[in-house]
């Protein structure tokens, strides 16, 4: 159980174009799913937090008109990277926060999205 | 200084070698506490919760010392398939569940 899926898993783009990345919890669900962002040889950095039904909460220094985030249902979160650039390139990974009972606080990562843009 | 650090590494260790690694916390009120294990370019997975009273799986034993403000993590006969980068997580405010993560500790266990 607790499986989260990420799509595409690997992006390349040129410069200018918007990519969309999608994070879906395929066997529970969660009202908060988080954005991460990893460049080489550092740790996660938590980009935003992803509530269902009401806007996102970003974190200090993120841009959010550059990245769009929708968590349109209790399965499905979208990142929107808008005119990316080379220093987008990045491994953006998403985790959800189960709904459970007692619920331990563990969160579940997707396989992340290698993005590099050209 | 930062919420969450780990000592980045590496640590090179031997088959068979016991090696421990701690992180540090800044918050006192941290609520949750847990070790992820992340190969490279792959998603972090969930190693062990880190609970009050410290608790083992297997090789791995986790323990908290909410006094000093660490988790520590160590691993008993290390085997060649225990190489990643170890990253400790903390949990801040449990109504937001959101985790602040360590820059992770890097493990090489050679033959």
């Amino acid at each position: 159980g607790a499986v989260v899926s990420q799509h595409p898993s690997w992006v390349i783009c040129k410069s200018g174009t918007s990519v969309k990345i999608e994070c879906r919890s395929l066997d529970f669900q969660a009202t908060t799913m988080f954005w991460y962002r990893q460049f080489p040889k550092q740790s996660l950095m938590l980009m935003a937090t992803s509530n269902e039904g009401s806007k996102a909460t970003y974190e200090q220094g993120v841009e959010k008109d550059k990245f769009l985030i929708n968590h349109a249902s209790l399965t499905l979160s979208t990142l929107t990277v808008t005119s990316a650039h080379p220093e987008d390139s990045s491994f953006y990974i998403c985790s959800a926060d189960p709904i459970l009972a007692g619920g331990g606080n563990e969160q579940f990562f997707g396989p992340g999205t290698r993005l590099t843009v050209l | 200084r930062k919420e969450v650090e780990q000592d980045p590494g590496p640590f090179n260790v031997p088959e068979g070698a016991t090696v421990a690694f701690n992180c540090t916390y800044s918050n006192s009120a941290s609520q949750s506490f847990f070790w992820y294990r992340q190969d490279c370019r792959k998603e972090p997975k969930l190693l062990m919760s880190v609970y009050s009273s410290g608790n083992e799986d297997g090789r791995f034993t986790a323990q908290l010392n909410r006094a000093s403000q660490y988790i520590s993590l160590l691993i008993r006969d290390s085997k060649l398939s225990d190489s990643a980068t170890y990253l400790c997580a903390v949990n801040f405010n449990n109504a937001g569940n959101m985790l602040t993560f360590g820059g992770g500790t890097r493990l090489m266990v050679k033959p």
